[in-house]
């Protein structure tokens, strides 16, 4: 059984730019949750979504938002890019809502230059 | 609000060793505690979780203690290898209400001497 898959594992953009990380959760997951990791904040949530619809947000800017697809795969979104943004962005997948049994992707690492 | 707080910070412990790591939560509501081993490069791996309706779990190498009415937790590492030097974090979640989030604790950077 393939696990959470992020793509792309690297990027680097400048201020101000935007950014989409894609997370493909494990096959028959329906909630599929984003984190941020920092050294110096670690691991913070940023939503979660089943069935289609955010069912929670962290308390981050608007600049910050995703979508789930009928597939269950979700995207998230970062405009504006902030030097701050700088980041690894986890996507974490489970059978249902929330973290129980929460399984996570190698992460996106991004770098905003 | 930190509402998970997880100490030390950082632990080393030769091989053979036991591993203690600690966790304190605040919110009563939670009633899901995993505990997550990362490794660089790597996202975190679920090791091993309880829920408050038990005192301990096991598997392997690994138990969970939970104190309800301490309102801690802590994972122990029995006969520590130098293949568990990673970040271990401890996570609650109210899994009965609509949250849907783990809150982690700031984790634990464990280095296993050989």
């Amino acid at each position: 059984k393939a696990g959470v898959t992020q793509t792309p594992r690297y990027l680097i953009k400048t201020r101000g730019q935007q950014v989409t990380l894609s997370c493909s959760p494990i096959s028959g997951h329906r909630s599929v949750s984003w984190y941020q990791q920092t050294p110096g904040q670690g691991l913070q949530f940023l939503f979660e979504y089943f069935s289609e619809t955010q069912r929670n947000k962290g308390n981050f800017p608007g600049r910050f938002s995703g979508r789930q697809f009928s597939n269950s795969r979700s995207e998230m979104n970062v405009s504006t890019l902030e030097l701050g943004d700088s980041a690894l962005y986890l996507c974490a997948s489970s059978l249902i809502q929330g973290g129980t049994e929460a399984f996570f992707g190698q992460g996106t690492r991004l770098t905003v230059v | 609000q930190q509402q998970v707080k997880q100490s030390p910070q950082s632990l080393i412990v030769q091989k053979g060793g036991i591993s203690i790591i600690n966790c304190a939560y605040e919110n009563t509501a939670f009633d899901y505690f995993p505990w997550y081993q990362q490794f660089p490069g790597k996202g975190p791996a679920l090791l091993i979780a309880i829920r408050p309706d038990v005192s301990e779990k096991k598997e392997g190498r690994f138990t969970i203690s939970f104190n309800k009415s301490a309102k801690q937790f802590s994972l122990h590492i029995m006969d520590s290898q130098p293949g568990d030097s990673a970040t271990y974090f401890c996570a609650a979640e109210n899994s009965g209400g609509s949250n849907y989030k783990l809150t982690f604790g700031k984790g634990t950077l464990l280095t296993v001497n050989p």
